[in-house]
């Protein structure tokens, strides 16, 4: 059971635009950044986005994040085959003093 | 251009120790601005955060963990290790090291495999 909840999946067409969510709890996303990583199939997670909304160089702007109180978004507009892939949320969480997850969104892109 | 490498066995017994090496290269493990952690991913699973180090000392760990893991530094070496004790298969994962501040890790090890097994 993951302290950050995701759907489990997610998906669209090429050129649509997807939303990912996140929710939380005030001891985590109510307090604190949320970064989002993204994983391909047998390698290690990249960051995609950190901060709610920044992206590290090299990030396209079709990708963005929010948040608003205890939730987060990732939104991925002109949708491509190449980020079908499964993404994370993640933020600390202050009660728990610990670094914590959402359990996973595999998007397909169909 | 940081770069981190997991490296120990690849196949531990149940109620052994796990035990893995981080080593860091293309910078200083000795800063003081970030963390250095564990994060583990079962077979077909998420991801999950087993524990840090920060400024070589203070450390955390998850809880639910048991306090079962422990997370040290070798500055000298530019290393940070885990062990994680009385190992049993839900230990089976893939162990990836990754530089950190709180919950936004920016560099992370390609990873490497554990399985628990006789």
């Amino acid at each position: 059971q993951s302290v950050l909840t995701q759907s489990p999946s997610a998906s669209g067409t090429p050129g649509q635009r997807v939303t990912i969510s996140c929710s939380g709890s005030s001891s985590n996303i109510g307090s604190n950044t949320v970064n989002w990583y993204h994983q391909l199939p047998g390698t290690a997670p990249k960051l995609l986005i950190y901060s709610d909304s920044q992206r590290p160089s090299g990030v396209p702007d079709r990708i963005s994040g929010s948040k608003s109180g205890t939730s987060a978004s990732l939104a991925i507009s002109g949708l491509q085959p190449e980020d079908e892939a499964d993404y994370y949320c993640a933020t600390w969480d202050d009660s728990l003093n610990a670094w914590v997850f959402g359990g996973g969104t595999k998007l397909t892109v169909l | 251009q940081m770069q981190l490498q997991e490296s120990g066995p690849g196949l531990v017994k149940p109620s052994e120790t796990l035990s893995l090496t981080c080593t860091v290269s293309g910078g200083s493990i000795s800063s003081s601005t970030y963390y250095w952690g564990w994060i583990r991913q079962p077979p077909g699973k998420g991801l999950e955060w087993i524990g840090s180090i920060y400024y070589s000392v203070n450390t955390f760990h998850n809880p639910s963990l048991n306090r079962r893991g422990t997370i040290s530094v070798d500055t000298s070496k530019n290393q940070f290790s885990l062990n994680l004790r009385s190992v049993t298969a839900a230990d089976t994962a893939v162990y990836y090291c990754v530089r950190h501040v709180l919950g936004q890790g920016d560099y992370w090890g390609q990873g490497t495999l554990v399985t628990v097994s006789s």
